[in-house]
């Protein structure tokens, strides 16, 4: 079965650059969840889609947007980054927002 | 503020023994509590679920006790295998809404 898909699976930069993350829902789900996990914590949400519209924001920085585009992948927009920007990024998709949701198994953003 | 506590922080169990972890919430709006197991460096997976209208819910070798008066619920795992060595986080949700995770549990099964 088709999982969610997410790029890149490792991704580099230096303390001020900016970064793109993309998450590929499941086939025919219209919601996107971005999750940020920091070592040894539990996900935190940051914002979600529904239907290629913001639904829920969550702890999400200022320097930090998102979108869905009309295939409903998303993509995370981060700039200025900072050292403690570094963290593994989920995105979990569901259909019919509310069902169960199905999680990518991360980029892991390492701002040096 | 952390919506959904979660104990312990690990545990340690001999293979075939039971794992009991435990989570507690105080938002009597959550209406979906889900257990995610995650493997390092692997996005979380869903084990099992529950609905507050049901005390107890089983799936194999994992159970989720309910106890919606006392706002708590748990996952026991039986007959403990040296493959579930994970964390284990449970979670709250209300709605469609995001989901709030507990601080996990790093569960060690020793063979």
């Amino acid at each position: 079965a088709a999982g969610v898909i997410q790029s890149p699976r490792h991704l580099i930069k230096e303390k001020r650059e900016t970064a793109t993350l993309k998450c590929y829902p499941i086939p025919r789900h219209d919601t996107v969840y971005w999750y940020q996990q920091g070592p040894g914590q539990d996900p935190q949400f940051l914002i979600s889609f529904y239907e290629k519209m913001q639904s829920d924001k969550g702890s999400i920085p200022d320097r930090f947007s998102a979108q869905q585009f009309s295939d409903y992948h998303s993509e995370l927009n981060m700039s200025s980054l900072e050292l403690g920007d570094s963290a593994l990024y989920f995105c979990a998709s569901t259909h019919l927002a509310g069902n169960e949701q199905f999680f990518g198994p991360g980029t892991r953003l390492t701002v040096l | 503020q952390q919506q959904v506590k979660q104990s312990p922080q690990s545990l340690i169990v001999q293979k075939g023994g039971i794992s009991i972890i435990n989570c507690a919430y105080e938002n009597t709006a959550f209406d979906y509590f889900p257990w995610y197991q995650q493997f390092p460096g692997k996005g979380p997976a869903l084990l099992i679920a529950i609905r507050p209208d049901v005390s107890e819910k089983k799936e194999g070798r994992f159970t989720i006790s309910f106890n919606k008066s006392a706002k708590q619920f748990s996952l026991h795992i039986m007959d403990s295998q040296p493959g579930d060595s994970a964390t284990y986080f449970c979670a709250a949700r209300r709605g469609a809404n995001n989901l709030f995770f507990g601080t996990g549990t790093r569960l060690t099964v020793i063979p």
